[in-house]
């Protein structure tokens, strides 16, 4: 069956730099692409953006444009997310979700705390 | 960007109920419209696609309606494990957006 296994939690300093991986398993990892989801605590759903597995294209949202920066690793099935100069307000949980447009499934999410 | 307005924000309902969930896209999204159930401190579950499209596994009471700039999520007869937040998404243009939830408590 499809699963998307998420890495742990994470604290971060203002400032720093967190990169969340994903490991998929159950589905041929390079016939899809990854989303990336994000949310903050007690908002709504927010998209980041997407990457092709196959061929690395990506498309990110233009509010995370130049700090985030979505990878994927073909020979281990494994896309990463990695978010730069983080502030308070980037505090939330990230999910991935396999897909480019609407996702079908998702991992258990990576809480990640912005704080000094 | 589209913005997707969802309402109502949240609802009170009992076991049996039959539950209408709106959503409202700020211009047309076609029918590039998913919905996703979502409990407390877990991911999203995708529920519905392309506006009517059920996905594998999802119970039947389950439907969804609608083209254009308004959709509907409709759960028939409300069950104990339906108690979640609902959420709808727009896939027809970037950036992807989501609609602010809907809370269905008891």
């Amino acid at each position: 069956q499809v699963q998307l296994v998420q890495s742990g939690a994470e604290v971060k300093k203002p400032g720093a730099s967190v990169k969340v991986s994903c490991k998929a398993s159950g589905y041929t990892f390079s016939t899809y692409g990854m989303t990336w989801v994000r949310q903050a605590p007690g908002l709504g759903l927010e998209w980041m953006g997407w990457i092709s597995a196959y061929k690395g294209h990506t498309n990110y949202a233009q509010k995370l444009q130049g700090r985030v920066t979505l990878t994927t690793d073909t020979s281990t099935s494994t896309a990463y997310m990695e978010l730069r100069s983080l502030g308070s307000d980037d505090t939330g949980v990230y999910y991935c979700a396999r897909g480019t447009a609407e996702a079908d499934y998702w991992g258990q999410g990576t809480l990640v705390t912005v704080s000094s | 960007d589209i913005q997707m307005t969802q309402s109502p924000s949240s609802l009170s309902a009992s076991v049996g109920d039959r539950v209408t969930i709106t959503c409202r896209a700020s211009q047309g999204v076609r029918n590039y419209v998913a919905w996703f159930q979502q409990k407390p401190g877990k991911a999203p579950k995708s529920l519905i696609y392309f506006a009517s499209s059920l996905r594998d596994g999802v119970p039947s009471r389950f439907s969804g309606s609608g083209s254009g700039t308004d959709f509907t999520l409709t759960i028939s007869s409300l069950q104990a494990e339906d108690f979640a937040t609902y959420s709808c998404q727009q896939y027809d243009s970037y950036p992807l957006t989501f609609g602010g939830g809907t809370k269905v408590e008891i």
